[in-house]
């Protein structure tokens, strides 16, 4: 009964450095989203997709990128780290729709110095 | 600029004691959300309302969702410290299901 699961939980980067934060979801949603969350902001919307092979931006989108190429996993991909991206980051999946529900990962701790 | 306000930030209350929770915005939702949020965890879902003038009650918590469907409250009877955390609502603008959430009310129940 995974749900969805975001690998790694923590990490600490240098300005500058990239990295990739997997979201992986095992209930076969069509959307899904990669939130950040910053304290007195709640979560900002980054990207999202809603389907298989697609992508959109969200409010917050400078800085990273994502990418959908099986429909249960999504990639965020951090190009080149700054300080201003010291967050937790959420992803969520949901079905099709209005009203529904969506499922959030336990989040990703990252840290740029 | 949040599209979802949420008043207030911080509610410090005693075990027992009544509060409510506020989400407003100036957009018309297709549905409302509430979440809440332990430390290290993800949001959970608590409720969707969809139609304009709704209740729902959960246990002790009671959500509405305004007639005009740009508002929503959530009230929570005699608090208990199992209801420490912080509460976010969420709305959906369109059918497509995209949320867009408000800063969240952080709610601290003490014994």
């Amino acid at each position: 009964n995974a749900g969805v699961t975001q690998t790694p939980k923590f990490r600490v980067l240098k300005t500058g450095q990239s990295m990739t934060l997997l979201c992986a979801q095992d209930m076969n949603h069509e959307y899904m989203y990669w939130y950040r969350q910053d304290p007195g902001m709640g979560l900002r919307l980054i990207h999202y997709s809603v389907g298989e092979g697609t992508t959109a931006k969200g409010e917050v989108p400078d800085g990273y990128n994502v990418s959908r190429l099986k429909k249960q996993n999504f990639l965020l991909g951090l190009e080149s780290a700054a300080p201003s991206q010291t967050s937790v980051y959420f992803c969520a999946s949901s079905d099709t729709g209005s009203g529904t529900e969506a499922f959030f990962g336990q989040g990703t701790r990252l840290t740029v110095v | 600029t949040q599209l979802l306000e949420q008043s207030p930030q911080f509610l410090s209350i005693q075990e027992g004691e009544n509060l409510t929770v506020y989400c407003n915005s100036s957009s018309v939702f297709s549905s409302l959300q509430w979440y809440r949020q332990e430390p290290g965890e993800g949001p959970v879902l608590l409720v969707t309302v969809v139609t304009g003038g709704e209740v729902k009650k959960l246990k002790r918590l009671t959500f509405q969702f305004g007639d005009a469907r740009k508002d929503s409250s959530l009230h929570i009877t005699a608090a208990q410290p199992g209801d420490t955390g912080l509460y976010l609502c969420a709305g959906q603008t369109d059918s497509w299901g995209k949320f867009q959430f408000g800063a969240g009310t952080q709610v601290v129940v003490t014994p």
